[in-house]
């Protein structure tokens, strides 16, 4: 069965720590995405990757940076946290081609105090 | 650029009512489209999709047909139930380069069905 899976679900961090985020996906996908997901705002992208170590900016990469040094892990990093990035952050992944579905983990709600 | 207008909610219905959440996009070319579904405390998986006009998708009774003429995408279903309430997502899906395709959501409808 397909599986993507993330570190954390519930994460508390206080403000100016680095925080890492880290998804893994068992399918063998060659493209892995990082979302932040904030209510009345849908679901936005943050970075992604279409391969090992290359990366790709999304909508809203301020603040944020990835790190993709294996096919299937994919960590979303916030050098800073700050409080405005108390969010929902989800990971998906996915093959090749614009008509395959993305698979998605659970979600790590992060808070920022 | 793409973008995913979905109808706001909430969305309240009672227990084998009918239900319509709208959907409309933008994009150039020829997307395929997808509806998503989250549900309380979970990620997000593919409820249903189609790749190209005329297309109809269908899961769990649940039912799109992609329209070219109105770019449109609406969900539909004829009788919903308890177990359906959830946050309901509209994407499509366009090419980002290096053989890779992103989607675009639109911001999701709640919808609480009612015993």
């Amino acid at each position: 069965d397909v599986k993507v899976t993330q570190s954390s679900r519930y994460l508390v961090k206080r403000t100016g720590e680095k925080v890492f985020l880290e998804c893994v996906q068992d399918m063998d996908h060659e493209n892995m995405f990082w979302y932040r997901q904030d209510p009345g705002l849908g679901l936005r992208l943050i970075y992604f990757s279409y391969d090992v170590k290359m990366k790709e900016k999304g909508d809203i990469p301020e603040g944020y940076s990835v790190s993709r040094e294996k096919k299937e892990r994919f960590s979303l990093i916030l050098e800073s946290a700050s409080t405005n990035q108390t969010s929902m952050y989800l990971c998906a992944s996915t093959g090749q081609g614009g008509t395959y579905e993305q698979y998605f983990g659970p979600g790590t709600r992060l808070t920022v105090t | 650029g793409n973008s995913v207008t979905q109808m706001e909610g909430p969305v309240t219905l009672s227990e084998e009512a009918f239900l319509t959440i709208n959907c409309t996009y933008t994009a150039t070319g020829y997307p395929s489209l997808f509806w998503y579904v989250q549900y309380p405390g979970e990620g997000l998986q593919l409820l249903l999709k189609a790749t190209k006009a005329d297309d109809k998708g269908s899961n769990k009774g649940f039912e799109a047909t992609y329209r070219k003429e109105t770019t449109s995408f609406h969900l539909e279903k004829g009788s919903v139930q308890v177990s359906d309430s959830a946050v309901y997502f509209c994407a499509l899906s366009s090419y980002s380069g290096a053989g890779s395709y992103q989607l675009t959501f639109g911001k999701g409808t709640k919808l609480s069905v009612i015993p």
